[in-house]
């Protein structure tokens, strides 16, 4: 078991620019959650899926921020026209329903 | 997730035993104890959780008070490799928004050679 892979595990854009993260959950793990870490914020919660489906956004910026399953095996978190308050480590985790969370590795997201 | 206390920071030698404590005084009957340890550049790594019973996995040993309002997570021949920030944390395992999770400060637990 690979655990939650992401990928890239740094990216770095320019002001402006797309950024997509990409999320592999654990096989065979219905949920899949995205959060950010930051010092200063700490631990957020952005988005939640379960099996596919979009359960709760609550956490997501309404402007500029989207997340998608396409199908069981990975989700997409996209940023358009980042900004430097964007940059944070964004951490995806995948549980069995929604018992214990067990995240990725993270990636780092740069915005200069 | 309700409110969990521990201390900011403990040093342990490489071999030795660590016990990290934790309290929760304010723990509902339906709240699990979850622990969690971070180190730099890396994500959450879950480490063991429990209810009521102590318990015990390849990574720590969860020794949980009879009245629940506090536990201690104890880590057996520490390296290096143990040194990260410790979390603990309460959740429920069914309902509301038990996926938000939040993190405190933790402990950091330095381990030396």
């Amino acid at each position: 078991n690979a655990g939650v892979i992401q990928t890239p595990r740094h990216k770095v854009t320019g002001k402006g620019q797309e950024a997509t993260l990409w999320c592999e959950p654990i096989s065979g793990h219905s949920a899949v959650f995205w959060y950010r870490q930051t010092i200063v914020q700490g631990l957020e919660f952005l988005t939640y899926f379960r099996n596919q489906a979009p359960i709760d956004d609550s956490g997501m910026p309404k402007e500029r921020f989207s997340a998608q399953m396409p199908n069981q095996s990975h989700s997409t978190l996209k940023i358009q026209s980042t900004q430097p308050q964007d940059s944070a480590v964004y951490l995806c985790a995948s549980s069995l329903e929604e018992n214990t969370l067990y995240f990725g590795a993270g990636t780092r997201l740069s915005v200069l | 997730d309700a409110k969990t206390t521990q201390p900011d920071s403990m040093e342990s030698t490489e071999g030795e035993t660590v016990h990290l404590p934790c309290s929760h005084a304010t723990i509902s009957g339906n709240e699990y104890i979850y622990w969690y340890r971070q180190v730099p550049l890396q994500g959450p790594e879950y480490v063991t959780h429990g209810l009521q019973q102590n318990t015990t996995n390849s990574m720590a040993f969860l020794a949980i008070a009879s009245d629940r309002k506090s536990s201690t997570l104890i880590l057996t021949h520490v390296s290096l490799r143990d040194a990260a920030v410790y979390h603990c944390i309460l959740r429920t395992n069914s309902g509301g928004s038990n996926y938000k999770l939040t993190f405190g400060k933790g402990t950091l637990l330095t381990v030396t050679p």
